[in-house]
């Protein structure tokens, strides 16, 4: 059974830092991997998305980096601003299934 | 192309009154899923379906909860004699017919159950 882990949990930053949310899972064959962002009461923002094969996803600020021998990955979110605030998740989908796992997310507060 | 459309996005019912979350999938899209984020936690899966057919209900309550996704019409998740309990955004997901982006699912605005 596929367990997705981030941390960490909560993260309160100053404005123009550069900081890292990690997630790792268990199983790694995976198909791919994507991060969300969640505002309060708001729906899935979908940011990257990592297939197997790839190693990383650049889009603007963000970096997401697959490391699937360790079951790891990385989420880069340089020169943060408050508009950053937000729940951060990972969510895996397997090879061949369509459950995806989605980890408990790291909660990202960038104050000005 | 619209989205993955969820309707309504806020939902209040009382106690023991039935609630009907609808989905329609992206445009050509064949598979939907179901999954259910409770206050403070993660998003769980909960079903996936098919045209005409629920391929895997295992995170779907035992009682009261049932999913449709008939050959016309969107998908319906549908939940009886609701209890507070059942608080929760409802999100909805689908995905194309298999092929070369087959497991990339496209997940709609939610739908948040209130009970009273």
């Amino acid at each position: 059974k596929q367990e997705v882990t981030q941390i960490p949990a909560a993260l309160s930053v100053p404005e123009g830092e550069n900081l890292v949310l990690n997630c790792s899972f268990t199983d790694s064959a995976i198909y791919n991997l994507q991060w969300f962002r969640q505002d309060p009461g708001k729906g899935l923002t979908s940011l990257l998305l990592i297939q197997s094969s790839q190693r990383e996803q650049t889009s603007g600020r963000l970096n997401a980096s697959l490391d699937k021998s360790s079951g790891r990955s990385t989420l880069y979110i340089a020169a943060s601003q408050p508009g950053d605030s937000a729940t951060y998740l990972c969510a895996v989908t397997p090879w061949g299934y369509q459950k995806v796992t989605f980890g408990t997310g790291t909660k990202l507060q960038v104050i000005p | 192309n619209a989205g993955v459309m969820q309707n309504p996005r806020h939902l209040v019912r009382r106690r023991g009154q039935e609630a009907r979350l609808r989905c329609s999938p992206m445009k050509g899209h064949s598979h939907v899923y179901w999954y259910r984020q409770l206050p403070e936690e993660g998003l769980k899966f909960m079903v996936y379906l098919q045209k005409e057919n629920i391929i895997d209900e295992s995170g779907m309550p035992k009682e009261r909860f049932s999913a449709e996704f008939p050959k016309e019409g969107p998908s319906i998740l549908r939940i009886q004699q609701v209890v507070r309990g059942d608080s929760a955004a409802y999100f909805c997901a689908s995905s194309p017919a298999p092929g070369e982006r087959a497991n990339i699912q496209y997940f709609g605005a939610g739908t948040r159950l209130s009970v009273l």
